[in-house]
């Protein structure tokens, strides 16, 4: 079992549509965790954190659901340059700074 | 400020032949990573230092792989004899030691061994 899975699509969704995606992790120890966006052919940039409490960063939301090991990533009022691999990264317990990334979801939003 | 570099930007080269790739983390980054991503496998962690000493080379995926960071400023990640399967993007990123675990990543090195 990977350590970190995702869904990887493709969605397509229309301009405008609210998109979620889903990730799980098999470490209940894992501590930290994110959301990173990467662009065809580029390199992987931070979207944003995810708190246990959740948190919101505009049209963006993510929550953390630790008694059910999964993250989860909202997208609201989506726009043509939200097309892109989304990545669910995990920091495992004891792993330091190292980043465990899943395989991505890819999200074309069709204007 | 200047981010993560990487060079060259695009490789080729035949198998066989060894291949040196380039990184400058951005300056006053005490951690740096060398990633490989691959359609088949992701996003793959092969070595981390932090400052400058290696932490964990496990990713590291044959004898065939190496990497240093002779200062602060610099890494190499050196592959002796390339093979085909080495084909990937490789990524360097860098973090803080004491900030948050953002990691920021270099813009990759393309390489292909025909």
């Amino acid at each position: 079992r990977k350590e970190v899975e995702q869904d990887p699509g493709p969605f397509n969704v229309p301009e405008g549509a609210t998109v979620a995606f889903n990730c799980t992790y098999s470490n209940s120890a894992s501590q930290s965790f994110f959301w990173y966006r990467q662009d065809c052919r580029k390199e992987p940039k931070l979207l944003m954190s995810v708190y246990s409490s959740g948190n919101e960063d505009g049209r963006f939301t993510a929550q953390l659901n630790r008694a059910s090991q999964y993250i989860s990533l909202l997208i609201r009022d989506s726009k043509l340059s939200d097309s892109a691999t989304y990545l669910c990264v995990v920091i495992l317990s004891g792993s330091a700074r190292q980043l465990t990334f899943g395989s991505g979801t890819q999200l074309t939003v069709l204007p | 400020d200047a981010g993560v570099i990487q060079s060259p930007r695009h490789e080729v080269t035949e198998m066989g032949q060894e291949v040196t790739l380039r990184c400058k983390p951005i300056s006053g980054h005490d951690y740096l990573f060398w990633y490989r991503q691959t359609m088949m496998r992701g996003l793959e962690l092969l070595i981390y230092f932090n400052n400058n000493v290696p932490i964990d080379d496990s990713g590291m995926p044959e004898d065939r792989f190496s990497a240093k960071m002779p200062n602060a400023s610099f890494s190499t990640l050196k592959i002796q004899p390339s093979e085909p399967r080495d084909s990937a993007v490789y990524f360097c990123a860098s973090s803080r030691q004491g900030g948050p675990y953002e990691q920021y990543f270099g813009p990759g090195t393309r390489l292909t061994v025909t």
